[in-house]
């Protein structure tokens, strides 16, 4: 059964970068059907999504968080991670990291249970 | 693009509520829409996917649609029951200019009251 499993700090401090590792067991990232993705959401408010990752390398991260987001992967490792840096105070949230499959369809809901993120000096 | 769902809705147990999740630009089935269900303190699970499919094990009481003539994608949960309550996010997918982002609506708070 694959399993997904975040970590790193829970508070960062305004203008630092955030280091998020996802830790993936169970099964193997090496597939060509699969994206490893961040999504995070904001305490009372929605779903953002953050980036995706191949097992390749290849990314895709949201418009709108694109100059502050790097994603990479260690399929060695069976991880991946998110680093973010400029962190201010509308950054707070719980951190998912998930499997997506793009364009469509399911596979099973595999998400990571969440890291809470805490800015604050 | 962005997708739009109401805030809220509520309804009693038993009845039938209709979440809609309406695409800003773009056509509505240009690309599969998803529905999530959330609840308190939980990663979202899947209820629907490609518009109107649903994941084994969730109860046909749940259905997806899209209506092209209003760019939008629908969750219909018939015979309500207090467990369906929770957030419902809807998704898509932008591969506009060779890109390939996941875009999620705002979400949708059911109340079952």
């Amino acid at each position: 059964q694959l399993q997904l499993q975040e970590s790193g700090p829970g508070l960062v401090k305004p203008s630092e970068t955030l280091s998020l590792t996802c830790s993936v067991s169970g099964d193997s990232m090496t597939s060509n059907k699969y994206y490893w993705g961040w999504i995070r959401q904001p305490p009372g408010k929605g779903l953002e999504w953050i980036g995706s990752i191949d097992y390749r390398g290849t990314t895709f991260y949201n418009p709108s968080l694109k100059s502050r987001v790097t994603m990479s992967v260690d399929t060695s490792k069976s991880q991946f991670s998110l680093k973010m840096n400029s962190m201010t105070a509308a950054d707070p949230a719980v951190y998912y990291c998930a499997r997506l499959l793009p364009w469509g369809g399911h596979s099973g809901d595999y998400w990571g249970p969440g890291i809470l993120v805490t800015v604050s000096s | 693009f962005m997708l739009t769902q109401p805030h809220s809705v509520s309804e009693s147990p038993g009845k039938t509520v209709t979440i809609s999740c309406t695409r800003s630009s773009g056509n509505i089935a240009s690309n599969y829409v998803q529905w999530y269900q959330q609840r308190p303190g939980s990663a979202p699970t899947t209820v629907i996917y490609d518009d109107d499919q649903r994941p084994s094990g969730v109860p046909d009481r749940f259905s997806g649609s899209i209506d092209s003539s209003s760019n939008s994608a629908s969750l219909t949960i018939s015979g309500l029951k207090t467990e369906d309550e929770a957030d419902y996010y809807c998704q898509s997918y932008d591969t506009s200019n060779h890109v390939l982002y996941w875009v999620f609506g705002g979400g949708t708070r059911l109340t079952v009251l």
